[in-house]
């Protein structure tokens, strides 16, 4: 069974400065991993995905996240934070075999400071 | 390309009634399209998988007579909830999974169901 676990639900950081938004993972098949973001009162974004290719993965505004199998681990980083950065991101697991169905984690609130 | 609708966005209705809301695939065809709920700082909980032509798999919990779930083509599923009550409230997002090359899930807006 697929599980994924946000190890912050809050995260503050200043303007400017790294983000890290951890997720671990536990797949019994090659798993399927996507972080999404969602601002308040709207829909998901993605803001990258793994699929058993490249493990460092770029996605959009300058975020990206390394797939690290040893560690089950999927942590999304960015070098500097901005202010429209501030939202809840949702790291996700996907078999990639049977229904497709995602798991999401239980999300991590971005705040960043001025 | 890949892109999701859900109709409506937003939709207020008093207890008792049924409401109905519409997912669809604009520019692919979604062989299985999944249903979300989301209460207010919460993650997602997926609520149904519907699968194209067949009955929907509800997952443990979810009453299946009270969210109607109905995938009638490979670019529509509605859900209905029926008899609505205020704990009924919630934000509802569908994705669609495409029918070809993908292992992604696409999302829609969400619809805002307020029940009075």
């Amino acid at each position: 069974a697929q599980s994924v676990t946000q190890l912050d639900s809050h995260v503050s950081v200043s303007e400017g400065t790294p983000v890290l938004l951890r997720c671990n993972y536990s797949s019994s098949y090659s798993p399927s991993l996507f972080w999404y973001v969602q601002h308040p009162n709207k829909g998901l974004q993605l803001l990258l995905k793994y699929t058993s290719a490249a493990t460092l993965v770029k996605g959009i505004n300058g975020f990206e996240a390394e797939f690290k199998k040893s560690e089950t681990s999927f942590h999304l980083t960015k070098p500097s934070a901005h202010m429209s950065d501030a939202a809840e991101y949702f790291c996700v697991v996907s078999s990639t075999s049977g229904t497709y169905k995602y798991i999401f984690g239980t999300g991590t609130r971005l705040k960043v400071l001025a | 390309g890949a892109v999701v609708s859900q109709h409506p966005s937003r939709v207020i209705c008093k207890s008792g009634t049924s409401v109905k809301i519409e997912c669809r695939s604009l520019d692919f065809q979604a062989t299985t399209m999944f249903w979300y709920r989301q209460f207010p700082k919460q993650s997602l909980m997926l609520m149904a998988t519907s699968n194209e032509g067949s009955k929907a798999t509800y997952e443990q919990g979810v009453e299946k007579d009270k969210f109607l779930i109905n995938h009638a083509s490979l670019t529509l599923s509605t859900l209905t909830v029926t008899s609505a009550h205020p704990e009924d409230s919630s934000f509802y997002i569908c994705s669609a999974h495409a029918l070809q090359g993908y292992n992604e899930q696409f999302f829609g807006p969400g619809t805002r169901l307020t029940v009075l």
